[in-house]
């Protein structure tokens, strides 16, 4: 079946430095791909999202490429903030309905 | 952007007792809303799937008789946790999916639940 796979956490980084957080998934046909965040507390909120292979979201400085060679779509920010420390959600849906298949998640824990 | 509220957003109740947790669209209609159960340090899973004016969808391995769904309008989905035990203490989310302008799914705040 489908799945999604992310790195496991939690990750410590020093204010301004590069992130990657990895994502692979298994699909059986072409989802749509997405990256959830999750403050401490609180729900999800979409923080981007592709629809296609070769598509780039991106927003609030974080960008992930949807690369079906790979079948990755990795989540990247070239400088992060103590503000965005939370736990990171990637997931895939056939927009069926909307059914998410989600990552375990990634905690980011960024240090000022 | 569409916005999903959820209600309790914390509770408490002692073991043997029934806990409703109301999720609403509070902007748009929503005819499926997805509730999904988190452990601690863990990812989301589907519980069920909840449609309006019709029996909700439940994932393999979710027991019907205990978590009771029921969509009853466009706005509203609710989930009862009956007859709680300490073991269904968790964050329970809901979801409602948004076909208009974009197709999105919009997440509500979550209910953090504790049976004492």
């Amino acid at each position: 079946g489908d799945s999604v796979t992310q790195m496991e956490g939690p990750v410590t980084l020093s204010e301004e430095a590069f992130l990657t957080i990895n994502c692979t998934y298994t699909a059986t046909g072409y989802p749509s791909l997405f990256w959830y965040v999750q403050y401490p507390g609180e729900g999800l909120q979409l923080l981007l999202k592709a629809t296609k292979a070769d598509d780039k979201g991106s927003n609030k400085g974080f960008e992930a490429t949807y690369r079906k060679e790979t079948t990755s779509f990795h989540l990247e920010k070239g400088s992060v903030q103590v503000s965005d420390s939370a736990v990171y959600f990637c997931a895939l849906t056939y927009n069926q309905g909307g059914k998410l298949i989600f990552g375990q998640g990634t905690e980011l824990s960024v240090k000022p | 952007g569409a916005v999903v509220s959820q209600h309790p957003s914390r509770v408490i109740c002692k073991s043997g007792t029934s806990v409703k947790i109301e999720c609403r669209s509070l902007d748009f209609q929503a005819t499926t809303m997805f509730w999904y159960r988190q452990f601690p340090k863990q990812s989301l899973m589907l519980m069920a799937t909840s449609n309006e004016g019709s029996k909700a969808t439940y994932e393999q391995g979710v027991e019907k008789d205990k978590f009771l769904i029921n969509h009853a309008s466009l706005t509203l989905s609710t989930l009862t946790v009956t007859s709680a035990h300490p073991e269904d203490s968790s964050f329970y989310i809901c979801s409602a999916f948004w076909t208009g302008r974009i197709t999105e799914a919009f997440f509500g705040q979550g209910t953090r639940l504790t049976v004492v």
